[in-house]
């Protein structure tokens, strides 16, 4: 199984900061990697897929980047609604997801 | 409107069983390959089980495999998923989602979600 492990469990940062979310993969997933936003009480929502690629309705400020067994997500200048729970996941050996980064207000 | 919507969910005794569905509405479960994510409470997510489109093949992770079964009804336009056998871990919101090739086979559709609490 393709274990992901995601760093900061925590990022606390102020609206309009730069926020950096790491997630690192045990072995190569290729660029078959994807990013959730999850708000408490609500489903998580695509926002990025095959590691760099917008879902659509997805703001520009949202970036990622990455292959091989690293990548990033880049969120520009934050928003108040950005504040929330951060998954990745692999979809190149079946589908696990990452343990979440917490981007709270600082 | 393009929706899933689960329901079924509820408490449950430990070896008990328990049936969800989710009913899609503005496109067809036939021609998408459907999921079920849960999520135990204050936890991360993890994938349970696939269903593919068009010919039917069945993915398990291997804590439901033997346990779970997914199904769907094409003319209800619904996913469902049985539970036997259930043990107080698989207490969690239960999500079916959709996966779209197009994006990378991600999962572009999620229900709001149902909860499964097993417990004596």
């Amino acid at each position: 199984e393709i274990v992901l492990t995601q760093s900061p469990a925590t990022l606390s940062l102020s609206p309009g900061e730069r926020a950096t979310l790491s997630c690192r993969a045990s072995q190569s997933v290729n660029i078959y990697l994807v990013w959730y936003q999850q708000k408490p009480g609500q489903a998580p929502r695509l926002l990025i897929y095959d590691a760099s690629k917008r879902a659509t309705g997805i703001p520009a400020r949202f970036s990622g980047s990455g292959s091989g067994t690293d990548f990033t997500l880049t969120i520009s200048s934050l928003e108040p609604e950005d504040f929330a729970v951060y998954y990745c996941q692999q979809r190149s050996d079946w589908y696990t997801f990452g343990q979440g980064t917490k981007l709270e207000i600082k | 409107e393009v929706q899933l919507v689960e329901s079924g969910g509820g408490l449950v005794k430990p070896g008990g069983s328990l049936r969800l569905s989710c009913a899609a509405s503005g496109f067809s479960v036939n021609a998408s390959i459907m999921n079920w994510v849960r999520q135990a409470p204050g936890k991360g997510l993890e994938w349970i089980s696939s269903v593919s489109s068009r010919v039917i093949f069945v993915y398990y992770a291997d804590s439901v495999k033997g346990r779970f079964t997914i199904s769907r009804d094409n003319a209800k336009n619904s996913l469902y998923l049985q539970m036997n056998s259930l043990r107080a871990e698989d207490t969690a919101v239960y999500y079916c989602a959709r996966e779209v090739l197009a994006a990378g086979s991600a999962f572009d559709l999620w229900g709001q979600g149902t909860m499964v609490t097993v417990s004596s």
